[in-house]
């Protein structure tokens, strides 16, 4: 089946915007997770969802961040007033189960870029 | 903080040749994960290794851990230009339960 998608592929935008980012993972897979690369670095955790529920949110910087997942499928990662650091590619993965004993499939992710 | 370092964090190769990577962590895990990133795209499942276990094999992929010395190596054997990427190991910790932790990783050249 397909694997994990991302939309966008990439997100320009200006200082102090609102933005959206979407994850659908693969059918079936109950866990998500959101990530945020920058150059140069490993995906940073931010947000873990286990269902509907975000099980472990402890990654996210600060609360202009935040993440839904209403179906327990489809995941959206929000940002409110964006800020140049913000910018970095946003990574979505799932897994089957907990992902802290199988393996996470990783989309291609969100290029943000804040202008 | 528990994130896993990668060493070196530049390697450059023959292609034939063979590539190891290195990483090390801080805390107890539950298992670790090596994953493979092509610029500019997603990163793809190498090998899960879990916390009771000491080697696996995947194809040219040999990943051992040592969890006395909280380090583990991944070994691509025979390399191949295709195999030109970033390599990330990933801990799962268990005072953590399903954060995943990446290090920085190694960026790896096969010249052909």
């Amino acid at each position: 089946g397909a694997g994990v998608s991302q939309t966008p592929s990439n997100k320009v935008t200006e200082k102090g915007k609102y933005v959206e980012l979407r994850c659908d993972p693969i059918s079936g897979h109950t866990a998500l997770y959101w990530y945020r690369q920058s150059l140069g670095q490993g995906p940073e955790f931010l947000i873990y969802f286990q269902g509907t529920g975000a099980a472990d949110d402890s990654g996210l910087p600060n609360d202009r961040f935040f993440a839904v997942r209403p179906e327990g499928s489809v995941s959206t990662l929000k940002i409110q007033r964006t800020e140049r650091g913000d910018s970095a590619v946003y990574l979505c993965a799932s897994s089957f189960s907990l992902a802290g004993f199988n393996e996470q499939f990783f989309g291609p992710g969100t290029r943000l870029t804040v202008l | 903080s528990q994130q896993g370092e990668e060493d070196p964090q530049a390697l450059s190769i023959q292609e034939g040749e063979n590539a190891t990577m290195n990483c090390s962590y801080k805390t107890s895990i539950n298992n670790l994960q090596w994953y493979r990133q092509n610029s500019g795209r997603g990163l793809v499942h190498l090998i899960l290794i879990r916390s009771n276990e000491r080697e696996k094999h995947s194809g040219r992929l040999r990943v051992t851990l040592d969890t006395s010395k909280k380090s583990s190596s991944l070994l691509i054997t025979a390399s191949r230009a295709a195999d030109t990427a970033s390599y990330f190991c990933a801990t799962s910790h268990s005072n953590t339960g399903n954060q995943f932790y990446f290090g920085t990783g190694t960026s790896l050249t096969v010249i052909p």
